[in-house]
């Protein structure tokens, strides 16, 4: 099977832009993860998503969403970009996610960076 | 609320020798624990997990930990260390909120192995 993949890899912006991630999750996984990765906070929880649904969200502002499609594919947009909003962006994604620990597979991530 | 703490945020050890990478939990409940390992440019990977059961739990790569809740930790070790440890490596604990369990991580060990 695949992995997880995320596209694209690496991508500079400029503060005000806004931006828009995309993840594909291993085959028949149908809840997908969104991490953000800084050397200042380490690795913290974006949103997750199980049948195009949020299911849970992080502590966040409103400029970081997200959306699941039919075929389990995600993506996460970031509005009014920030030099702070400087990141690797991780998904993962699990079998189901629901009530039980289900691994969870990582993609590389995307490293944005902003200017 | 759940958190993990790594103590140490780089160990360095020769090839060869033991390691220990140091991890410790808060959690009002009984806690979900999990070691990732993480190589330049790439996502997460995890080692193992702890969920009930016996509390030695063998992952990959010739990695084990030990779950002592009198001491709430979750120490990572492995007899011999190689050159293709050298890596980022996170503790997570787990908390049930909306349907699933959502990983909390800690800040991160460094390992670097010297020849």
């Amino acid at each position: 099977k695949a992995g997880v993949t995320q596209t694209p890899r690496y991508l500079i912006k400029t503060r005000g832009q806004q931006v828009t991630l995309s993840c594909s999750p291993i085959s028949g996984h149908r809840s997908v993860s969104w991490y953000q990765q800084t050397p200042g906070q380490g690795l913290q929880f974006l949103f997750e998503y199980f049948s195009e649904t949020q299911r849970n969200k992080g502590n966040f502002p409103g400029r970081f969403s997200g959306r699941q499609f039919s075929n389990s594919r995600s993506e996460m947009n970031v509005s009014t970009l920030e030099l702070g909003d400087s990141a690797l962006y991780l998904c993962a994604s699990s079998l189901e996610g629901e009530g039980r620990t289900d691994t969870q597979y990582f993609g590389p991530g995307t490293r944005l960076t902003v200017l | 609320a759940q958190s993990v703490t790594q103590l140490g945020s780089h160990v360095s050890v020769s090839e060869g020798a033991l390691v220990l990478l140091r991890c410790n939990y808060s959690s009002s409940v009984p806690p979900y624990l999990f070691w990732y390992v993480q190589y330049p440019n790439q996502g997460l990977q995890l080692l193992l997990k702890y969920t009930t059961g016996a509390t030695l739990v063998k992952g990959i790569n010739g990695f084990e930990a030990e779950f002592k809740k009198s001491e709430t930790s979750f120490h990572l070790t492995k007899p011999s260390a190689h050159m293709s440890d050298a890596a980022e490596y996170f503790c997570a604990v787990s908390r049930f909120s909306g349907g699933s369990y959502i990983p909390t991580f800690g800040r991160g060990t460094s390992l670097i192995v010297h020849p």
